[in-house]
């Protein structure tokens, strides 16, 4: 079945630490997305990729690092330099960039500050 | 800037009907959307409209879309138990490459 995997589901960071998220599609969709969810707040745009081998920033990137070598994978390194990580972080993608697609869902990854 | 607002919860008896408003700001919209997400999963796309239509009709959800008032509405008919969610408004238009703007998410509580 073709969809969007985040894994791990479940993540704890100590201080100091870097930790990095997965995100694969095998969607064949050119553009992915990170977004961090926190309560009360609804979602908001970390980095985006509309195309392979480049990236832009979103709304909230400082402290956050993404890279996008391959189509099917966009993984994103929360950094120590963000000092308020713990989030609901959401993985999305979308046909093609600039046409107005939806954006297809993974499961999510709930990282925790130890 | 553009915004998506939406009312933060909603309390419906189970077999009524549920409605869920949104408004946005941003007048060159080009897609409106209707996602839902489920405790502890990411976001579902329930479905979306063009922003020329008014209306569109998809099993037990209706999407209303009042371009003037920059109003959207999401109709559940028969609001089961499984629906008990929340219910994200999201809108795109062509001047944001395709960055979608989302509401904060309304829940949905379903009463026996």
């Amino acid at each position: 079945d073709g969809g969007i995997t985040q894994s791990p589901k479940y993540l704890f960071r100590k201080e100091g630490q870097n930790v990095t998220l997965s995100c694969e599609q095998n969607l064949n969709h050119d553009a992915m997305y990170w977004y961090r969810q926190d309560p009360g707040q609804g979602l908001r745009l970390i980095y985006y990729s509309q195309i392979v081998n480049d990236f832009q920033k979103g709304d909230i990137a400082e402290g956050y690092s993404v890279s996008r070598e391959k189509k099917e994978s966009f993984p994103l390194t929360v950094t120590s330099a963000q000092k308020n990580p713990t989030a609901f972080y959401l993985c999305a993608s979308s046909i093609e960039a600039s046409r107005n697609q939806p954006q297809h869902f993974g499961d999510g990854t709930r990282l925790s500050i130890l | 800037g553009e915004d998506v607002e939406q009312s933060l919860f909603l309390s419906v008896r189970e077999g009524d009907s549920s409605v869920i408003n949104c408004t946005y700001t941003d007048s060159s919209s080009t897609y409106l959307y209707w996602y839902k997400q489920e405790p502890g999963a990411g976001l579902q796309l329930l479905t979306y409209i063009f922003s020329n239509m008014d209306m569109k009709q998809d099993q037990r959800l209706t999407v209303l879309l009042n371009k003037k008032d920059k109003h959207l509405s999401l109709r559940i008919a028969d609001t089961q138990t499984g629906d008990s969610a929340i219910y994200f408004c999201a809108e795109s238009s062509k001047g944001r490459d395709d960055k979608i703007i989302f509401g904060k998410g309304t829940r949905l509580h379903i009463l026996p």
